[in-house]
């Protein structure tokens, strides 16, 4: 079966630890986001890669950082410069970017500080 | 810029009852809109969007929403609730012509009554 894959599903970080958020697509997309969501908010973008090798900043981009060095990988770690990392962080990717293109989410993980 | 308003942080129908959940957007260029649904810790799920063509869209789960440009709303709609229908429930728009730019609403917890 296609489609996306986040581990772990329950995360705990430590004061002054980074982690790092694992998202696998056998979808063959170009186009891969991550995603913050909290309670009563709706999704907010992190960072995004258009292509592999390539990747920008969303709105929410301090403290955290990624990497896309595979088209099917795209991992986030949160640093210890995020002060309030304690949400659950989704996963989506896309054919290609266009504004068309439907977004397909894996199924999250929740961080919480210790 | 593009923006969405979802009307309602929680709505509660009768098993049975027509579901009504409300959006409305704004963007300065014929937007693509979406919606998802998020059952609890799961990731989103793509119901419907709407890209050009008819404004009646149908979805997966007897769901349907129409484009309204002239109110700038893409409502959601059921004839009949079923107990599974409870979730949260995610209106977005991208626009044309924009890479990566999904913005969601904030989210309607929809509550099924038996």
């Amino acid at each position: 079966d296609g489609g996306i894959t986040q581990s772990p599903k329950y995360l705990f970080r430590k004061e002054g630890q980074n982690v790092t958020l694992s998202c696998e697509q056998n979808l063959n997309h170009d186009a891969m986001y991550w995603y913050r969501q909290d309670p009563g908010q709706g999704l907010r973008l992190i960072y995004y890669s258009q292509i592999v090798n390539d990747f920008q900043k969303g709105d929410i981009a301090e403290g955290y950082s990624v990497s896309r060095e595979k088209k099917e990988s795209f991992p986030l770690t949160v640093t210890s410069a995020q002060k309030n990392p304690t949400a659950f962080y989704l996963c989506a990717s896309s054919i290609d970017m266009r504004g068309a293109e439907t977004q397909y989410f894996g199924p999250g993980t929740r961080l919480l500080v210790l | 810029a593009q923006s969405v308003t979802q009307l309602g942080s929680h709505v509660s129908v009768s098993e049975g009852a027509l579901v009504l959940l409300r959006c409305n957007y704004s963007s300065s260029v014929p937007p693509y809109l979406f919606w998802y649904v998020q059952y609890p810790n799961q990731g989103l799920q793509l119901l419907l969007k709407y890209t050009t063509g008819a404004t009646l869209v149908k979805g997966i789960n007897g769901f349907e929403a129409e484009f309204k440009k002239s109110e700038t709303s893409f409502h959601l709609t059921k004839p009949s609730a079923h107990m599974s229908d409870a979730a949260e429930y995610f209106c977005a728009v991208s626009l044309s012509g924009s890479a990566r730019q999904l913005t969601f609403g904030s989210g309607t917890q929809l509550t099924v009554l038996p």
